[in-house]
C-alpha cells in the first residue's frame, strides 16, 4: 500500500473547526482515501472515504486534492467526544481491502 | 444491527502459555480480519478471511499464530506458546466484501499480557 504522512498530535478548541491534514504523495489511481478514529480503548471507526470527489457524511467532510496527493479531514464543529485518534489510509481497490495503518493524528480538544 | 463481538477483552497469562481469541463478524460480512494492536502504534493486520478461506496471511507469525474460519463465519486466533513481546490487543473486523470503497466494522478488542 502507498504510505501517507500525517501530523503526530493536534490541539483544537471545542466547537471550532477542526482540519486534519494528510499526505499521500504516491497514490495510485486505484487507490481510495480513507479515514478512520479510534478512540479511547476502543476499536477504529469508520468515518468517511473517497477516491477523487470530495465527499460529506453526517460525522465529517474529506477534501481531496485535484491531484490527488494529499486530502484534509475536516470536522466541522469539534466536541470533546472526537478526542482520537485519526488514521489516512490508502485502500487498493485492487488488493483486497486490507487496511496498512501508519501512526495516525492524536487530536486533543479543548474544553 | 449487532456489531464485530469478541471475547475474551482482557486475558491475561505467563510467557509459554497458550491462549485462544473468539470473533463472532457482523451477519452477512464475509470478509474477517484480524489485527494486533502492540500499545502506541496503529493496527497491524495479521491474517485475511474470506469465507472459511485465507486471503493473506503474510504477517502472521506461523510458528505460533494460527488462525481459523470453519464455517465462513466466526473465528479463532490462537497463540501458542506466547512470548512477551504478544502483549497488544486483538482486534477482529469484518466487512461485507473486499472492495476497496467498503468500511471494515471493529470489534472492542481483546487485550493481552503476557507475563
Amino acid at each position: 500500500d502507498a504510505k501517507t504522512t500525517q501530523p503526530n498530535s493536534m490541539e483544537s478548541n471545542e466547537e471550532e473547526p477542526v482540519h486534519l491534514p494528510c499526505n499521500h504523495s504516491t497514490i495510485s489511481g486505484t487507490d481510495y482515501i480513507h479515514w478512520y478514529r479510534q478512540l479511547p480503548s476502543q476499536g477504529p471507526e469508520y468515518v468517511i472515504h473517497g477516491l477523487t470527489s470530495n465527499v460529506n457524511n453526517r460525522m465529517a467532510s474529506l477534501a481531496i486534492a485535484e491531484d490527488r496527493k494529499s486530502s484534509t479531514l475536516i470536522l466541522h464543529r469539534a466536541t470533546l467526544r472526537d478526542a482520537a485518534v485519526y488514521y489516512c489510509i490508502l485502500r487498493d481497490n485492487n488488493a483486497g481491502n486490507m487496511l496498512t495503518f501508519g501512526g495516525g493524528t492524536r487530536l486533543m480538544v479543548k474544553p | 444491527e449487532a456489531g464485530v463481538a469478541q471475547s475474551p477483552r482482557y486475558k491475561i497469562i505467563e510467557k509459554r502459555q497458550s491462549v485462544a481469541f473468539w470473533c463472532n463478524p457482523i451477519s452477512g460480512h464475509a470478509t474477517l480480519y484480524w489485527y494486533q494492536q502492540i500499545l502506541g502504534q496503529g493496527p497491524k493486520l495479521l491474517i485475511q478471511f474470506q469465507n472459511n478461506g485465507v486471503v493473506d496471511d503474510s504477517q502472521l507469525p506461523k510458528d505460533r499464530f494460527s488462525a481459523e474460519r470453519l464455517k465462513g463465519v466466526d473465528s479463532t486466533l490462537k497463540i501458542q506458546p506466547a512470548k512477551l513481546e504478544d502483549s497488544a490487543v486483538y482486534l477482529c473486523a469484518s466487512s461485507f466484501s473486499t472492495s476497496g470503497g467498503v468500511e471494515q466494522f471493529f470489534g472492542p478488542g481483546t487485550r493481552l499480557t503476557v507475563l
